[in-house]
């Protein structure tokens, strides 16, 4: 089954604890994406990376990282979480070139609060 | 500045009946719009999509409608089933990047 995973679903944390949002996707796109959504402000991009070894900002990068060593992997790194990072984070991934269209498949969701 | 932004924050149907989704965009080099369904706990799953060169498009159930003169885009779907519950978002394909609404919460009532 193509699919996009997120591991943790839901994460409780503390203020500077450094965390890693694991995503994988099983249907060899080149593309994938952080988006965070927040009431009030809808999906906002955090990162995104067209292909292996290369990651660019998105709209809302301050306080993250991530990393694309292997094409399948992206995760997402909070070296030092603050408050204002509690959001439900999701992520994506998408075959680039699919006729100009949108074949986004979007991940179930990471809850993430930080205390 | 730039915004993809949703008439009405809640909607409530009866069952059966046909629901529109309205959506408006500032954006007029936008040249590529996607409607996305979410349900609690999931997430956004991809509807219908329709480019700056259609007016209409229409899939299951579903219709894309496309005014670029106002920038509007709107959702119909015909027949609106307990299992259409959801949020609802429009986006904006500006050079690959999206650009996503707020999203309008659809209620179908039985």
């Amino acid at each position: 089954e193509a699919q996009v995973t997120q591991n943790p679903r839901y994460l409780i944390t503390v203020t500077g604890k450094k965390l890693t949002v694991t995503c994988s996707q099983n249907m060899n796109h080149e593309y994938m994406s952080w988006y965070r959504q927040d009431p009030g402000l809808g999906l906002r991009q955090i990162y995104y990376s067209m292909n292996v070894e290369v990651t660019d900002k998105g709209d809302v990068p301050e306080g993250y990282k991530v990393s694309r060593k292997e094409k399948r992997n992206f995760p997402l790194i909070l070296e030092s979480p603050s408050p204002n990072q509690t959001s439900l984070y999701f992520c994506a991934s998408r075959l680039l070139g699919a006729g100009g269209r949108d074949t986004q498949y979007f991940g179930p969701g990471t809850r993430l609060t930080v205390l | 500045g730039e915004s993809v932004g949703l008439h009405l924050p809640t909607l409530s149907v009866q069952e059966g009946d046909n629901s529109i989704i309205n959506c408006a965009y500032s954006n007029s080099a936008s040249d590529y719009f996607i409607w996305y369904k979410q349900e609690s706990g999931k997430g956004p799953q991809f509807i219908i999509d329709i480019r700056s060169n259609m007016d209409k498009r229409q899939g299951q159930r579903v219709t894309v409608l496309l005014n670029k003169t106002v920038k509007h885009l709107s959702l119909q779907i015909a027949a609106t089933q307990p299992g259409d519950s959801a949020v609802y978002f429009c986006a904006e394909n500006q050079g690959g990047k999206l650009i996503f609404g707020q999203g309008t919460e659809l209620s179908v009532k039985p």
